[in-house]
């Protein structure tokens, strides 16, 4: 079955990095997605990684996948402020819709 | 301007009444995807319309239909409306190879 797994909350100090985590159990995952909501807001891509790769950067955001243990993490460098939003992952499998975790609310604190 | 537009961005209606919700997809998406946001639920995928056709079907009950016309705008039909039915609802849209969705800013539902 598809099921995206996340914890709910995250507290950061600014300049601090955050790491979000997410768990999938699709293994025929082709991308998975990382998605930022910040309040009132619409769903903002922020990156993907295809599944072969096992790591992406993209400035401040880094990627981690373990495809074996069907583990996603985002890491956010020097976490700041505007960077307090919910942050949601997402994995697509062999049909074009995504499936999204219960996302994960990161509060940075100065 | 993500380049997805949804209208009306806020709705209030009374339960048992009926609703639509309309969606522009970005210019040269061909599918349109819909997706409940509620609290107790996370995000929720609806319905997937390629090129107007029905693609993909989730979790929709059969009190809520979608379409998508000759020009790509997509809507979404709810009614009967029940005080549970209060929730974000968004509107994506992707190109056929593309990596992810671009979504619009949401229709904020509010049944009273």
């Amino acid at each position: 079955g598809e099921d995206v797994e996340q914890s709910l909350f995250l507290s950061v100090r600014e300049g601090d990095s955050s790491v979000i985590n997410c768990t999938y159990t699709d293994s025929s995952s082709t991308y998975l997605y990382w998605y930022k909501q910040e309040p009132g807001a619409g769903l903002q891509l922020l990156t993907y990684i295809f599944s072969n790769m096992d790591m992406k950067q993209d400035q401040r955001l880094t990627v981690l996948l373990n495809k074996k243990d069907k583990h996603l993490s985002l890491r956010i460098a020097d976490t700041q402020t505007g960077d307090s939003a919910i942050y949601f992952c997402a994995e697509r499998g062999n049909t074009d819709k995504l499936i999204f975790g219960t996302g994960t609310r990161l509060q940075v604190f100065p | 301007d993500s380049g997805v537009t949804q209208t009306p961005k806020h709705l209030i209606t009374a339960t048992g009444q009926r609703v639509t919700l309309r969606c522009s997809p970005r210019s040269g998406d061909l599918s349109v995807y819909w997706y409940q946001q509620s609290l107790d639920q996370g995000l929720q995928f609806l319905i997937q319309y390629y090129n107007g056709e029905e693609r993909a079907k989730g979790n929709i009950l059969e009190r809520f239909s979608a379409q998508q016309f000759p020009d790509l705008h997509s809507e979404l039909n709810l009614s009967s409306l029940e005080l549970g039915d209060s929730a974000l609802y968004f509107c994506a849209s992707s190109q056929t190879d593309s990596n992810g969705y671009t979504f619009g800013s949401g229709t904020r539902l509010t049944v009273v």
